[in-house]
């Protein structure tokens, strides 16, 4: 099956600093990875498209310079929350399609983060 | 932004029976999945039906499609106590972006 394999699973930061969330397709290349968030008892809201080699695609209302996304690889796609505030406390998963073509989205296991 | 929408938000039934659970969406579809996510943990693809399709089935899953009414079913036969989770419908609309309803918590009685 495709492996996706997200770290770290849990992260409790101070308010203000940054907070890095990698999102590694363990046997496949993956060219384009998705990030969500997600709040208690609520559905997934996807945040942005990461495209290996070029800018991320955010969506309407999601602040690019806020939550920065790097797809430097074909194996990895990091997700960076700067200046984490309580606010941005949440659940963030990843995902990943095989390829461009591919209907199917292998997601990780997800991160917890809280923010004090 | 989010699409389907889904019945009933809480589900519970005793081992051995079946549970159904309902998706509405408001756009044309390329194609409709469910995921499954336990608590806490990343989703799980179920099972994946095409707009052109009207039933799929997959182990103890049968899924139904009714693209004139914009909604879909989600049937677990022969539950079990390892099927409580929270089963989510998503819909591609011809931009292999997903959008994902609201989910149905299951929860399976010994």
């Amino acid at each position: 099956g495709a492996v996706v394999s997200q770290h770290p699973s849990r992260v409790i930061c101070k308010s203000g600093t940054s907070v890095k969330i990698e999102c590694r397709s363990l046997d496949f290349q993956a060219t384009t990875m998705f990030w969500y968030r997600q709040f208690p008892k609520k559905s997934l809201m996807l945040m942005a498209t990461s495209n290996e080699g070029s800018k991320a695609t955010y969506e309407q209302g999601v602040e690019k310079d806020k939550f920065l996304i790097n797809h430097a690889s074909l194996t990895l796609s990091t997700l960076t929350v700067t200046s984490a505030h309580p606010e941005d406390s949440s659940f963030y998963i990843c995902s990943a399609n095989r390829d461009r073509q591919a209907d199917i989205q292998y997601f990780g296991a997800g991160t917890r983060l809280s923010v004090l | 932004s989010q699409q389907g929408e889904e019945d009933p938000q809480a589900l519970s039934i005793q081992e051995g029976e079946n549970a159904t659970m309902n998706c509405s969406y408001k756009t044309s579809i390329n194609n409709l999945q469910w995921y499954r996510q336990n608590s806490g943990r990343g989703l799980v693809h179920l099972i994946l039906i095409r707009s052109n399709e009207r039933e799929k089935h997959s182990g103890r899953l049968r899924v139904t499609l009714d693209t004139s009414k914009k909604s879909s079913s989600l049937l677990i036969t022969a539950s079990r106590a390892a099927d409580t989770a929270s089963y989510f419908c998503a819909t591609d609309h011809h931009d292999y972006k997903l959008s994902f309803g609201a989910g149905t918590t299951v929860t399976v009685r010994a």
